[in-house]
């Protein structure tokens, strides 16, 4: 069975600084991986996903991720952020063939602070 | 654009009431989800369907049913709700592969009271 752990609970940071959010997952094969992105009071939105190809992936909002397979880590960067990226992450891993059984990381809150 | 749709976003009711929320997808997918979101416990998963009339308990479907009679819809039934059933609720959908993700709904917001 897969895992996913985010190990920082919360994360603060002061506008226009970088900032990374960690995730690493357990798997014994390959698998898919997504970042999702929750403001408040909101549902989830979908930030990011690697499938394979290059590891480094990015979306349209200037956040980036890197698959490290030797690691098993797939953690979120951006070089800087601005105050209304002040949301909820959670990472999340699927097998390739499954669209039904997510594994949801337990979420990192990002506050991007003035 | 495709969407997840949920009926309410904020709900209140009381203790004992019989509860359902509904969620809606325009998207033709097979697979739907109902998730409880708590501070500090992350999403958890109530119950899946991946089909019509089919469904598959999650990791806590106590006090929860569900019902797909449609393709398109599928609601979550809180028979006797409860205090402890205070929380977020939110609904996804995905296609059968697993690259595409899932879609979520804004969620609804239910208060026990």
């Amino acid at each position: 069975a897969q895992s996913v752990t985010q190990l920082d609970s919360q994360v603060p940071v002061f506008e226009e600084a970088p900032v990374e959010l960690r995730c690493n997952y357990s798997s014994s094969v390959s698998v898919y991986l997504f970042w999702y992105v929750q403001y408040p009071n909101q549902g989830l939105q979908l930030l990011l996903k690697y499938l394979s190809g290059s590891t480094l992936v990015e979306s349209i909002n200037g956040f980036e991720a890197e698959f490290n397979k030797s690691q098993t880590s797939f953690h979120l960067r951006k070089p800087s952020v601005h105050i209304s990226d002040t949301a909820e992450y959670f990472c999340a891993v699927s097998l390739p063939y499954d669209g039904q059984n997510f594994v949801f990381g337990p979420g990192t809150r990002l506050s991007v602070l003035p | 654009d495709v969407k997840v749709t949920q009926s309410s976003r904020y709900l209140v009711k009381r203790t004992g009431e019989k509860v359902f929320l509904e969620c809606v997808q325009d998207m033709d997918h097979e697979n739907m989800f109902w998730y409880r979101q708590d501070p500090g416990l992350g999403l958890r998963l109530i119950y899946f369907s991946y089909d019509v009339k089919m469904k598959e308990k999650g990791d806590i479907p106590e006090g929860y049913s569900v019902s797909r009679e449609k393709k398109e819809r599928f609601s979550l039934i809180l028979e006797s709700a409860s205090t402890n059933q205070t929380s977020m609720y939110l609904c996804a959908s995905s296609l059968q592969g697993a690259g595409y993700g899932y879609t979520f709904g804004s969620g609804t917001r239910l208060t026990v009271v």
